[in-house]
């Protein structure tokens, strides 16, 4: 089984800061990466596809890149309704499996 | 539009199974894979399986190999997850979630349904 290692677990950031989240596989996986942005009480929204692909109607300011093993997810300025938690996950081969989670919080 | 309606929230006891369905519109269902995930209260998410829309072909999770069946309806472009022999570390969000075929993102994903397991 593949391991998707998150960090940081958390972060506080004002808003129009840039924000950078790491995340690591325990193998490599090509680019079989996705990012999802989850708020309290909501389904996970997928912001990222294929490591550096953003989602239809997904903003700009969200970019992802890597391959392998290592990932970022940036937010290039800060907006108050990306205040949630991010996760990562691979879907390369079974079984899919998710990073810990990053939540972003308000400074 | 692509919409995934789950069905509403199940309190179960220990040892009862329950069935949560999934159904979907604004895309063709067979051309799909349907995922099931679970996210228990602060975990992290948690795949269980999928079931490939048009073939039928089901992928289990070894953690839940022979308790869960994921079956579907193509008629009413429907996935079911039916998870037996409850425990409370079951209590948690189940999420269906659509991906594109297999080795592909989750780009569709339902509303959640909460399950809870108690006495």
């Amino acid at each position: 089984e593949i391991q998707m290692t998150q960090f940081p677990p958390s972060l506080s950031a004002s808003v129009g800061d840039r924000v950078i989240i790491t995340c690591r596989a325990s193998q490599g996986i090509s680019n079989y990466l996705a990012w999802f942005q989850q708020q309290p009480g909501k389904a996970p929204k997928s912001l990222i596809y294929a490591a550096s692909n953003l989602q239809s109607g997904v903003p700009s300011r969200f970019s992802g890149s890597g391959s392998g093993t290592d990932f970022t997810l940036t937010i290039s300025s800060l907006q108050p309704e990306d205040f949630a938690t991010y996760y990562c996950q691979h879907y390369f081969g079974h079984p899919i499996t998710f990073g810990g989670g990053t939540k972003v919080e308000i400074k | 539009q692509v919409q995934v309606v789950q069905s509403g929230a199940e309190v179960k006891k220990p040892g009862a199974s329950v069935k949560v369905s999934c159904k979907t519109s604004g895309f063709t269902f067979t051309s799909y894979v349907m995922h099931w995930v679970r996210q228990a209260p602060g975990q992290r998410l948690e795949w269980m399986g999928w079931i490939n829309g048009g073939k039928g072909h089901t992928k289990y999770s070894q953690k839940f190999q022979g308790r869960v069946t994921i079956t579907r309806d193509t008629f009413a472009n429907t996935a079911y997850m039916e998870l037996s022999s409850l425990r409370s570390e079951d209590t948690a969000v189940y999420y269906c979630a659509c991906s594109f075929g297999d080795w592909s993102p989750l780009d569709y994903w339902g509303q959640g349904t909460l399950v809870a397991v108690s006495s």
